[in-house]
């Protein structure tokens, strides 16, 4: 089975500070993506990687920025939080099946920045 | 711009009372419609692909169904475990576009 991990479940940040979300896979995945769920939104895409040292904006990448050091780990950094950030952040990985991209989430990091 | 709309937003069953999610799309070019359950306060877990019109895939009470505008989540004989948010996706060239989800609660 793939497995998605994310370090955090639950965080609480204050306005300013840095934060660190962190994502893990285990399945060798050569595409790894942020996302934010807010409600009647849907999923929105933050940040891709595709390799490495890779990264692609996707659909709202102001406010962060993301970290491929190696090809497990992909990391979303929110260089200074404000509070429109408090969201579920979702981590997910894939590797292209004949060009379609089944994607396997972690569990998510529910943020709440005071 | 591509768009994935789910509709009804919420829904409500007795047990055993079958019914259907929908999922409606505008891409210029499928590659493949995705189906996901996501419970409360987790990750969505994949359940179905689906590539062209057509098509059908099926596990357990759930029935997943393409047409080349929407596609339909069959739920036969639902149980209270059912309960979940089903979200529809859709891959588009490179993009992979999601839509805000049903949420389903299946009273016993």
């Amino acid at each position: 089975d793939v497995k998605v991990t994310q370090s955090s479940r639950y965080l609480v940040k204050r306005t300013g500070e840095k934060v660190f979300l962190e994502c893990v896979q285990d399945m060798d995945h050569e595409n790894m993506f942020w996302y934010r769920q807010d409600p009647g939104l849907g999923l929105r895409l933050i940040y891709f990687s595709y390799d490495v040292k890779m990264k692609e904006k996707g659909d709202i990448p102001e406010g962060y920025s993301v970290s491929r050091e190696k090809k497990e780990r992909f990391s979303l950094i929110l260089e200074s939080a404000s509070t429109n950030q408090t969201s579920m952040y979702l981590c997910a990985s894939s590797t292209p099946g004949q060009g379609v991209y089944i994607q396997y989430f972690g569990a998510g990091t529910r943020l709440s920045v005071l | 711009e591509d768009q994935v709309t789910q509709s009804p937003e919420a829904l409500r069953l007795q047990e055993g009372e079958s019914s259907s999610l929908n999922c409606s799309y505008t891409v210029s070019g499928l590659r493949g419609l995705f189906w996901y359950r996501q419970d409360p306060g987790k990750g969505p877990e994949f359940l179905f692909t689906l590539y062209s019109a057509g098509e059908e895939k099926e596990k357990e009470r759930l029935k997943a169904t393409l047409t080349k505008k929407e596609s339909f989540l069959h739920i036969t004989a639902p149980k209270p475990e059912d309960s979940a948010t089903y979200l529809c996706a859709v891959q588009d060239n490179n993009d992979m576009r999601f839509g805000a989800g049903t949420r389903l609660t299946v009273k016993p």
